[in-house]
């Protein structure tokens, strides 16, 4: 079954203690993405990669990193989160085949509560 | 990437055809018109897209006005499951940039 997933699902942890949530797609898509979403601002995206060993930062970077040293595989690392780093994160991926033809898999989602 | 407005909410009674609309008078010829929807905290899920035909597929229809500057997303049946923010997004070579959406409230 084609998926994108995030692990873990939910997460409460503490200000400073490094993390990492893991994404990981079956589809051998080129591009994959990070999003967060808060109530009354929508989804906005965190970092993207068109592929292994390319990332570009989104609108609201500061604070994460990323890396992609596979193509199935790409982390998302909070080095020192902070509680306005609580949010629901989305990872995403989909294939670049075609000008503007691809259809993005999101994933299930992470909560993250920081403390 | 051109900008999209879309009305904050809408309501619809089950059974019911859904028609979601959006602007996007900014539109350059080679961006795509694209609709996403999100059920509750799921992640979103595509719905269709198009250029400047319109599109159905086994979800919805999409209908884009002749001068591209507007679109119409159609639920033909609508069920309380289509309960939901819907985004219509415009891009090219970018990535997708999601807005703020519509939420649509299917209604027994």
């Amino acid at each position: 079954e084609a998926q994108v997933t995030q692990n873990p699902r939910y997460l409460i942890t503490v200000t400073g203690k490094k993390l990492t949530v893991t994404c990981s797609q079956n589809m051998n898509h080129e591009y994959m993405s990070w999003y967060r979403q808060d109530p009354g601002l929508g989804l906005r995206q965190i970092y993207y990669s068109m592929n292994v060993e390319v990332t570009d930062k989104g609108d609201v970077p500061e604070g994460y990193k990323v890396s992609r040293k596979e193509k199935r595989n790409f982390p998302l690392i909070l080095e020192s989160p902070s509680p306005n780093q609580t949010s629901l994160y989305f990872c995403a991926s989909s294939s670049l085949a075609g000008e503007g033809v691809d259809e993005q898999y999101f994933g299930p989602g992470t909560r993250l509560t920081v403390t | 990437d051109a900008k999209t407005t879309q009305p904050p909410s809408m309501d619809c009674a089950e059974g019911r055809a859904a028609n979601l609309p959006c602007n996007h008078s900014t539109i350059s010829g080679n961006e795509y018109v694209y609709w996403y929807r999100q059920i509750h905290s799921q992640g979103p899920q595509y719905i269709i897209h198009g250029l400047k035909n319109n599109e159905t597929n086994e979800m919805a229809s999409l209908i884009i006005t002749e001068d591209r500057k507007s679109s119409t997303l159609i639920l033909p049946h609508a069920t309380l499951r289509d309960t939901a923010v819907y985004y219509c997004i415009v891009r090219g070579n970018t990535p997708l940039v999601f807005g703020k959406g519509t939420r649509l409230s299917v209604i027994a």
